[in-house]
């Protein structure tokens, strides 16, 4: 059973580069999010999905897309890098909003 | 609009002593309330959590939290620390309906310290 798989789990980026973090889970959750964890600052959300074809944004959307396709999927796009996108980003799911949420191990997201 | 205050970013204990890391949330309707630890280099790992019931919940490794809803606090307790404790902790609230239903909101987190 993988759970919830991230990837890749280290990225260094240039300025203005962009890419797509990774996010797969086989528990058939309906609810999905990203976050991204800054000292001090926890985990804040960027965006979060409630089922396939259903995303809002979050604390912190600025800078990232999202689209949930499928169920298992959740994509988290970088449009065009900036240095105060390094972070650790996770990815976790759950099966409904009182439930459980099962993360990522993360992504450690370096842009220079 | 949900959110989540961790009063106290680091709290030190000595080891055997009361562990109280408290937690304040706001929500516009019934939350279900999460506690999660992180140790270094890790994701996230469920503690314990509230959703109905019983307002004293029990989680692992000797973890207990206390829903108050007049008070809007979910402090998270354990009668004696260990070593093993040392993580940094989160608290969580997440709504069933409303305008944030479906978030799930962290606290700014609590790193704790066990002294022997």
């Amino acid at each position: 059973n993988a759970g919830v798989t991230q990837t890749p789990k280290f990225q260094v980026l240039k300025t203005g580069q962009s890419m797509t973090l990774q996010c797969a889970q086989d528990m058939n959750h309906e609810y999905m999010s990203w976050y991204r964890q800054d000292p001090g600052m926890g985990l804040r959300l960027i965006h979060y999905s409630v089922g396939a074809g259903i995303t809002d944004q979050g604390e912190v959307p600025n800078g990232y897309n999202v689209s949930r396709s499928t169920t298992e999927d959740f994509p988290l796009r970088l449009l065009s890098a900036a240095p105060s996108q390094t972070s650790v980003y996770f990815c976790a799911s759950s099966f409904t909003p009182g439930a459980e949420a099962f993360f990522g191990q993360g992504t450690r997201l370096t842009v220079v | 609009a949900q959110s989540v205050t961790q009063l106290g970013s680091h709290v030190s204990v000595s080891e055997g002593a009361l562990v109280l890391l408290r937690c304040n949330y706001s929500s516009s309707v019934p939350p279900y309330l999460f506690w999660y630890v992180q140790y270094p280099n890790q994701g996230l790992q469920l503690l314990l959590k509230y959703t109905t019931g019983a307002t004293l919940v029990k989680g692992i490794n000797g973890f207990e939290a206390e829903f108050k809803k007049s008070e809007t606090s979910f402090h998270l307790t354990k009668p004696s620390a260990h070593m093993s404790d040392a993580a940094e902790y989160f608290c969580a609230v997440s709504e069933d309906g409303g305008t944030s239903y479906g978030k799930l909101t962290f606290g700014q987190g609590t790193i704790l310290t066990v002294h022997p």
